[in-house]
């Protein structure tokens, strides 16, 4: 089956990095996503990894690396907005939707 | 556009009863999912479809049905409904389900839904 490891809670200073890990177990490989959610909110597209490697769009980097099946959400220049759970995900094999870890929640503190 | 929209926002139901729950998209995707999450949780799998007249059992189906009649909507049906099922349940889509970058999916609102 497919499941997805990732730490419950992480808190961080306004202005600084942290780091979101994410360790998979899948059957097959097809990507790592990552997705945003807002208190009352519904989710977002963050990124996809469908390589090794990072993968950076403005603020925010994901990394990949599949011989330690593991992943990474980089945030930078934290700010309070940034405040939010994040969940990272993956297909069960190549031809299913996605499966969810259950998400990390950010909180970002002055 | 108007993405993925889901009507009701809110509901409060009795044990027993039975609603749908709507979801629509204009952005001819042939995906679409319909997930549940409970409080502090992920999201879980209820069905998908991977376009119209086909659809498929998702992590957690049990209680739920859906329909996929055109490209647009995707209904899910809650009958008899349970104290279980009091969750916020979200409606997705996506123009694929994997690769070439175009995985990406769109979330509608929400349905926060109360069983009592």
């Amino acid at each position: 089956g497919q499941s997805l490891e990732q730490p419950s809670e992480v808190t961080a200073v306004e202005g600084a990095i942290v780091q979101i890990n994410c360790t998979y177990q899948t059957s097959g490989f097809y990507g790592l996503s990552w997705y945003q959610q807002h208190d009352g909110g519904a989710p977002t597209f963050l990124s996809y990894n469908a390589l090794d490697g990072l993968e950076e769009t403005g603020r925010f980097s994901s990394f990949l690396s599949r011989s330690d099946s593991y992943g990474y959400l980089l945030l930078q220049e934290l700010q309070m907005k940034d405040s939010a759970s994040y969940f990272c995900a993956a297909p069960h094999s190549g031809n299913t939707p996605l499966v969810f870890g259950k998400g990390t929640r950010l909180s970002v503190i002055a | 556009n108007a993405g993925v929209t889901q009507t009701p926002k809110f509901r409060i139901l009795k044990i027993g009863q039975s609603m749908t729950l709507q979801c629509a998209q204009d952005m001819n995707h042939n995906y679409m999912y319909w997930y549940r999450q409970d409080p502090g949780m992920g999201l879980k799998l209820i069905y998908y479809s991977v376009g119209a007249g086909i659809t498929d059992k998702g992590e957690v189906p049990n209680g739920y049905n859906v329909s996929r009649s055109t490209t647009e909507d995707f209904p899910l049906r809650l009958e008899l409904a349970a104290p279980s099922q009091t969750s916020v349940y979200f409606c997705a889509s996506s123009y694929s389900l994997l690769l070439a970058g175009d995985n990406e999916q769109f979330f509608g609102p929400g349905t926060r839904l109360t069983v009592l």
